[in-house]
């Protein structure tokens, strides 16, 4: 079965801290995104990559930054973590031309102290 | 540019009976068009999909939506809910060439009473 992985589906972090959260995915798939959703605020695109090494801002990318080196991963950094960036985060993959459906993982819900 | 629009944020029925949760789109092309469910604490699992195929569209669990062109909707029924149905759902839109591909719907909370 394909599967998209992330690697803790909950975390608690100081603020301050430097925070990666991690994301693979076995589909061979191109596109990879990071989403952040919020109570009453829906899905809000963080950061979405299209290829290794390539990374587009998505809606909200202030404080976030990711990370491409390898296909089938795609990491999510919190520079300096801070109480507002508690929440749900989900990331997906799809193949390109937009026809495919988006995979998702099971999410990390970050909390900040 | 791409929208979607769901119609209710919450949707109550009792269960055997019809479920219909509503979802309006606006595309400059011929987008691609998903149901997706999300239980508590998870992710987003694929109900089906509309890909410029057949218009009525099957999906897991008894699900199925309606591709309207001329009305540009895409709602999603089912028609005997059961408890395990009660979770948020979103409607999203996929415009080809499109690089950062889905819009999403604001949700709708189905709630499914015994």
């Amino acid at each position: 079965d394909v599967k998209v992985t992330q690697s803790s589906r909950y975390l608690v972090k100081r603020t301050g801290e430097k925070v990666f959260l991690e994301c693979v995915q076995d589909m061979d798939h191109e596109n990879m995104f990071w989403y952040r959703q919020d109570p009453g605020l829906g899905l809000r695109l963080i950061y979405f990559s299209y290829d290794v090494k390539m990374k587009e801002k998505g809606d909200i990318p202030e404080g976030y930054s990711v990370s491409r080196e390898k296909k089938e991963r795609f990491s999510l950094i919190l520079e300096s973590a801070s109480t507002n960036q508690t929440s749900m985060y989900l990331c997906a993959s799809s193949l390109t031309g937009g026809q495919g459906a988006a995979a998702f993982g099971d999410g990390t819900r970050l909390s900040i102290l | 540019a791409q929208s979607v629009t769901q119609l209710d944020s919450h949707v109550s029925v009792s269960e055997g009976t019809p479920v219909l949760l509503r979802c309006n789109y606006s595309s400059s092309y011929s987008p691609s068009l998903f149901w997706y469910v999300q239980h508590p604490n998870k992710g987003l699992q694929l109900l089906l999909k509309y890909t410029s195929a057949a218009t009525l569209v099957k999906g897991i669990n008894g699900f199925e939506a309606e591709f309207k062109k001329s009305e540009t909707s895409f709602h999603l029924t089912k028609p005997s809910a059961h408890m395990s149905d009660a979770a948020e759902y979103f409607c999203v839109v996929s415009e080809p060439g499109s690089a950062r591909q889905l819009t999403f719907g604001s949700g709708t909370q189905l709630t499914v009473l015994p």
